[in-house]
C-alpha cells in the first residue's frame, strides 16, 4: 500500500516569491508521482508528473517538482507565484502499473498582493 | 477541449435515502473512475471501472455503492442508504488507458451533503 504526506495544510505567500509544497510518500513498490491542481469550482487537473528517467519535471504553469528517492519525497515548486496560482494542490501517487491514485490531504497556495 | 462533467455540482439528501451521482466523462476514453474527499480528510479511491465492469474498488467501496454506465455516455455512482458519514465531495475521473501514462482528467466534483 502507498501513502502520501502533505505536511502543509496551507501556505500563504507574497506575489513573486518563490514557493515550495512538499510531498513525501511511503511505499513497498516503485511508484509514479503526480501534482495536482484544483482551482475553485473546477476538477482536479494534472500539473506535472515523474514515471521515470531525469528527477527533476517540469510541468505546466511554471511548476517543477524534483523526485527524490533516499528522502522519499516530491516537492513542488515554482520560483515566482502569480496570484493566480491560488488553489488547492494535491500530491498522488501511484504503483507501477497500476492507475489507482492514493492522494495526500492537499495543500491550500494562497498568493497575495 | 473536452471535460468531464458532474451534476448535480451539490446534493442535500437525507439519511437513508438513495443518491445517484451523475459524470459524463470524455467521450472516448475507455476507464472511468470515482473518488471521494471528505471535507478535510485526503481525496480517496473508490473504484475503477473498464469494460462494463468493476476493474478496482476500494473497501470503502461496499454493498452500498454501485456504478453504471447506463448508455454511451453517462457513468453513474449510486448510494443506496446514505449514512451521515458519506457526506464528502465525489470526484469522476476517466482516462484513455490503464496505468500512469495516461492521465486521469477529472471532473468538478459533486458535493453530497446527507442530514
Amino acid at each position: 500500500a502507498q501513502s502520501v504526506t502533505q505536511l502543509d495544510s496551507q501556505v500563504p505567500v507574497f506575489e513573486e516569491a518563490p514557493v515550495e509544497l512538499r510531498c513525501n510518500y511511503s511505499s513497498s513498490v516503485s511508484v509514479y508521482l503526480f501534482w495536482y491542481v484544483q482551482y475553485p469550482n473546477q476538477g482536479l487537473q494534472l500539473l506535472l508528473k515523474y514515471l521515470s528517467g531525469s528527477t527533476l519535471v517540469k510541468g505546466i504553469n511554471g511548476f517543477e517538482a524534483e523526485f527524490n528517492k533516499s528522502q522519499t519525497s516530491f516537492h513542488l515548486r515554482k520560483p515566482s507565484v502569480h496570484i493566480s496560482d491560488t488553489a488547492e494542490y494535491f500530491c498522488a501517487v501511484s504503483a507501477e502499473g497500476y492507475s489507482t491514485l492514493t492522494f495526500g490531504k492537499g495543500t491550500m497556495l494562497l498568493v497575495s498582493p | 477541449e473536452p471535460e468531464v462533467t458532474q451534476t448535480p455540482s451539490h446534493q442535500v439528501t437525507q439519511m437513508g435515502q438513495e443518491v445517484i451521482l451523475r459524470c459524463v466523462p470524455i467521450s472516448n476514453h475507455l476507464y472511468f473512475y470515482w473518488y471521494r474527499q471528505i471535507l478535510g480528510q485526503k481525496v480517496e479511491f473508490l473504484v475503477s471501472f473498464y469494460n462494463n465492469e468493476i476493474s478496482e474498488k476500494s473497501e470503502i467501496f461496499d454493498d452500498q455503492f454501485s456504478v453504471e454506465r447506463p448508455d454511451g455516455s453517462n457513468f453513474t455512482l449510486k448510494i443506496r442508504s446514505t449514512k451521515l458519514e458519506d457526506s464528502a465531495m465525489y470526484f469522476c475521473a476517466s482516462s484513455p488507458g490503464t496505468g500512469a501514462l495516461n492521465e486521469q482528467y477529472f471532473g468538478p466534483g459533486t458535493r453530497l451533503t446527507v442530514t
